[in-house]
């Protein structure tokens, strides 16, 4: 088994300001991944990375920049936060390949603005 | 348009009864299916995946699919408050680089 952890949990940002995410896993997974869900429904990808270093931007890439350091870990950046928004960003991470396997999902960030 | 669209929205369903949620792909190059549960302010878990016709059952939980509509559902017999959650359906296509989520069905269990 194996954990994924975000940090912070609860993240209070002013308009225009850089605002950065982070996630931790250690299942040893190749492939991570950033999704943006608001309101308790579906979830939009914004960046994954399919091994260290690799980027790969998904359909709300704009307005966030993603970093992948080390394998284990994957940091979202909001580049300029956009005033009243609130939203959960989940990372997630998977074994290999990204359409094939069983997606880990951490607790979430939850992002206000004011 | 919402490549993976799911129906309906939110279901209420009597304790013990059954639910059906439904989810659709606009795209025929559809490969998997993926249903996965959120429990409220929790993350999303993968619940069952399919990528063949026909019927995969575990426990209380059934997923149909049918290739050539492009059609899954999902079947929870004697419903249970603790399966009150959001249900999200994505799928993945061939030659596709990411999965594709639903908006999801949110499903309350009523005592």
């Amino acid at each position: 088994g194996g954990i994924i952890t975000q940090t912070p949990k609860f993240l209070i940002g002013q308009e225009g300001q850089k605002l950065t995410l982070k996630c931790q896993q250690n299942f040893n997974h190749d492939t991570m991944y950033w999704y943006r869900q608001d309101s308790g429904k579906g979830l939009r990808l914004i960046y994954y990375s399919i091994t260290e270093n690799d980027l790969q931007k998904g359909d709300l890439s704009e307005g966030y920049d993603a970093s992948r350091e080390k394998k284990s870990s994957f940091s979202l950046t909001v580049t300029s936060a956009q005033k009243n928004e609130m939203a959960v960003f989940l990372c997630a991470s998977s074994i290999r390949g990204v359409n094939y396997a069983e997606q880990f999902f951490g607790p979430g960030t939850r992002l206000t603005v004011l | 348009q919402q490549k993976v669209q799911q129906s309906p929205e939110s279901l209420i369903v009597p304790e013990g009864g059954m639910a059906s949620l439904n989810c659709t792909s606009s795209d025929r190059n559809v490969d998997y299916f993926w249903w996965y549960r959120q429990h409220s302010g929790k993350s999303p878990k993968m619940l069952m995946s399919i990528f063949s016709n026909g019927e995969k059952e575990e426990g209380r939980f059934t997923v149909h699919l049918n290739k050539a509509s492009l059609h899954t559902s999902l079947h929870i017999r004697d419903s249970q408050p603790s399966d009150s959650a959001l249900y999200l359906c994505a799928a993945s296509y061939q030659g596709g680089r990411a999965l594709i989520f639903g908006t999801g069905t949110t499903v309350s269990v009523s005592p």
